[in-house]
């Protein structure tokens, strides 16, 4: 039972380029999201999804870029990273958008120099 | 837009003392309401939540919180700390009926028991 994983967990990245943060779960949960950590400010959402083939801008959407081709994946992509981008990043999952508890991977702690 | 403020940033008790950690939202229809807790290194775990019913809802580990509509809060307690409550806690809401399929989540407060 895997519930909610990421990878990598941590990654150093230079300004300009790109990668992407991978997120699988395995409870067949419809909703899935990512969410940006920093001291002080929280979890501010980035993008989330409803389902396969949906998806839709959080509170800080600019920069990153989403899919979600099936239930289980829902990667992350950073086209072109930004020193403002070094956070850690969680994805969550949960059955339904609504009122079902979010399951949260470990994390990917991302800096950006 | 739907806000949640907490206004306690960071907290320092020693161990058995009491603990209420403060949590207000700003939206006025139906909300779910949830605490989560980060431990260090580790990622967030739902602590309790509320949807509808007796607002004094009970979680894990002796944690409670308290649904007051009338003043946008929900305060999460637990009558005596033990060093291994030394964590973050967040409050999230769900605001229905908003367009926003999705928790809004507290600033954080850092609790440090000292034992």
């Amino acid at each position: 039972n895997a519930g909610v994983t990421q990878t990598p967990k941590f990654q150093v990245l230079k300004t300009g380029q790109s990668m992407t943060l991978q997120c699988a779960q395995d409870m067949n949960h419809e909703y899935m999201s990512w969410y940006r950590q920093d001291p002080g400010m929280g979890l501010r959402l980035i993008h989330y999804s409803v389902g396969a083939g949906i998806t839709d801008q959080g509170e800080v959407p600019n920069g990153y870029n989403v899919s979600r081709s099936t239930t289980e994946d829902f990667p992350l992509r950073l086209l072109s990273a930004a020193p403002s981008q070094t956070s850690v990043y969680f994805c969550a999952s949960s059955y339904s958008r609504d009122n079902s508890p979010l399951h949260f991977g470990n994390g990917t702690r991302l800096t950006v120099t | 837009a739907q806000s949640v403020s907490q206004h306690n940033h960071h907290v320092i008790l020693s161990e058995a003392a009491s603990l209420e950690l403060g949590c207000n939202y700003s939206y006025g229809g139906t909300v779910n309401l949830f605490w989560y807790v980060q431990y260090p290194g580790q990622h967030l775990q739902l602590l309790l939540k509320y949807f509808s019913g007796d607002p004094l809802v009970k979680g894990i580990k002796g944690f409670e919180a308290e649904f007051i509509k009338s003043k946008f809060s929900f305060n999460l307690r637990k009558p005596s700390v033990q060093w291994s409550d030394t964590a973050e806690y967040f409050c999230a809401v769900n605001a229905f009926n908003t367009g926003r399929r999705a928790l809004t989540f507290g600033s954080g407060t850092r609790l440090q028991v000292q034992p």
